[in-house]
């Protein structure tokens, strides 16, 4: 497709389950980064990926997130045992050479 | 990272200009000036970048201080669809990448009225 595409766009899941968000970057774009954003505030960095490999997961809040991106294009972020404090929008860009980002509509999980 | 201080929010009319403003007086001579904005219930959008000139495209124009201590992005004519969050990151290319995270702040929300 012509941008990044995310899903599902909404979860609701229960509190100490598993969940799999998913991110289907632009084609060619070889680094791929997620994101995610509380209400009201800005964007906060989780990790990046340059082709197949985590380049910089400074971000990741703690071990129950991981995050993979197995053939250099899709890519899946992991959250096991999730909080209530998780509860945010999950968001995914990817770039080309030119550095800019493209961001998708990003998914909204709720933790209840 | 290297920090920026933006407004909590400006206002403007419709079809005037809008000058959005950053200091980054910590900025260091590898740092990028980036501009992104954010609609409501979307992700991020890229609008601009610049390094130490004076930058124009489509959305906007980027002026950079001559010290490169604040850069300030402008909208020629507003309309009511560019009432987003507007970010100013600063970005590193140290080592020649352009792949590095951004690292957004809290913005200016940007409200203009009809």
């Amino acid at each position: 497709g012509a941008g990044v595409s995310q899903t599902p766009s909404n979860k609701v899941t229960e509190k100490g389950k598993y969940v799999e968000l998913r991110c289907d970057p632009i084609s060619g774009h070889t680094a791929l980064y997620w994101y995610r954003q509380s209400l009201g505030q800005g964007p906060e960095f989780l990790i990046y990926f340059q082709g197949t490999g985590a380049a910089d997961d400074s971000g990741l809040p703690n071990d129950r997130f991981f995050a993979v991106r197995p053939e250099g294009s899709v890519s899946t972020l992991k959250i096991q045992r999730t909080e209530r404090g998780d509860s945010a929008v999950y968001l995914c860009a990817s770039s080309s050479k030119t550095g800019a980002l493209t961001f998708g509509s990003g998914t909204r999980l709720t933790v209840v | 990272d290297a920090k920026t201080t933006q407004p909590n929010s400006m206002e403007s009319n419709e079809e005037e200009p809008v000058h959005l403003p950053c200091n980054h007086s910590t900025i260091s001579g590898t740092d990028y000036i980036h501009w992104y904005r954010q609609l409501p219930s979307q992700g991020p959008e890229y609008v601009i970048h610049g390094l130490t000139s004076n930058v124009n495209n489509r959305m906007a124009s980027l002026a950079i201080a001559e010290d490169r201590k604040s850069s300030t992005l402008i909208l020629h004519r507003a309309t009511l669809r560019d009432a987003a969050v507007y970010y100013c990151i600063l970005r590193d290319s140290a080592g020649g990448t352009s792949y590095g995270k951004l690292t957004f702040g809290q913005g200016t929300i940007l409200t203009v009225h009809p």
